[in-house]
């Protein structure tokens, strides 16, 4: 069964400080892997946009790394905001035909003062 | 930058009721997706259009229908609205190979 899994499902961190959030797949065939950043409120919004061959990719403070081999994905944001509290979703993309999409339930981040 | 709109940010309707959810983009996408968004289970696919008047289900398309008449618009119809219809829903568009851009969504209530 195609499944995405993202853990931890909530984090608090201070403001400042940086934090890591990882993604599981078993997606296959596999195309590419996205992560989304959702504000409360709004439609998710997309933040990087991986593929099979490539190991990392930055977006401002934002991080993503891939793992093909082991089917894990993580988002490391640095030097969190405020306005970095959001659900931050990943998204697994297959091979093929119509491009079926997979969501992972999201991370809830909160960053506090 | 894209823009998809969704026509109401919350919405109030009665079980029975034949509800209609609008969505319009526009930057000239092929796709188009409807999505409900409930606690703990992530993004589900209702249906989805690969252009005009085409249509597919997605994974849980039961007590829904859509219509796409023009290439911009994407209407989800819950025929007969009931509770457990009650969610989040999100309209995205693309291009083929793209990233989806998504509506800021239509917060549903049955009551």
């Amino acid at each position: 069964k195609n499944q995405v899994e993202q853990s931890p499902q909530s984090l608090i961190i201070l403001e400042g400080k940086n934090c890591t959030l990882q993604c599981n797949y078993t997606v296959s065939p596999f195309s590419n892997l996205r992560w989304y950043k959702q504000d409360t409120g709004r439609g998710p919004v997309s933040l990087t946009i991986m593929t099979f061959s490539e190991n990392t990719k930055s977006n401002g403070r934002y991080t993503a790394t891939l793992d093909a081999d082991t089917k894990q994905s993580s988002l490391h944001i640095t030097a969190s905001q405020l306005s970095d509290s959001a659900s931050y979703i990943c998204v697994v993309i297959h091979s093929g035909g119509y491009q079926k999409v997979t969501f992972g339930t999201g991370t809830k981040l909160q960053v506090i003062p | 930058d894209v823009k998809v709109t969704q026509s109401s940010r919350y919405l109030v309707k009665r079980t029975g009721e034949k509800v209609f959810l609008e969505c319009v983009q526009d930057m000239d996408h092929e796709n188009m997706f409807w999505y409900r968004q409930d606690p703990g289970l992530g993004l589900r696919l209702i249906y989805f259009s690969y252009d005009v008047k085409m249509k597919e289900k997605g994974d849980i398309p039961e007590g829904y229908s859509v219509s796409r008449e023009k290439k911009e618009r994407f209407s989800l119809i819950l025929e007969s609205a009931s509770t457990n219809q009650t969610s989040m829903y999100l309209c995205a568009s693309r291009s083929p190979n793209q990233p989806q851009h998504f509506g800021d969504g239509t917060r549903l209530s049955i009551l």
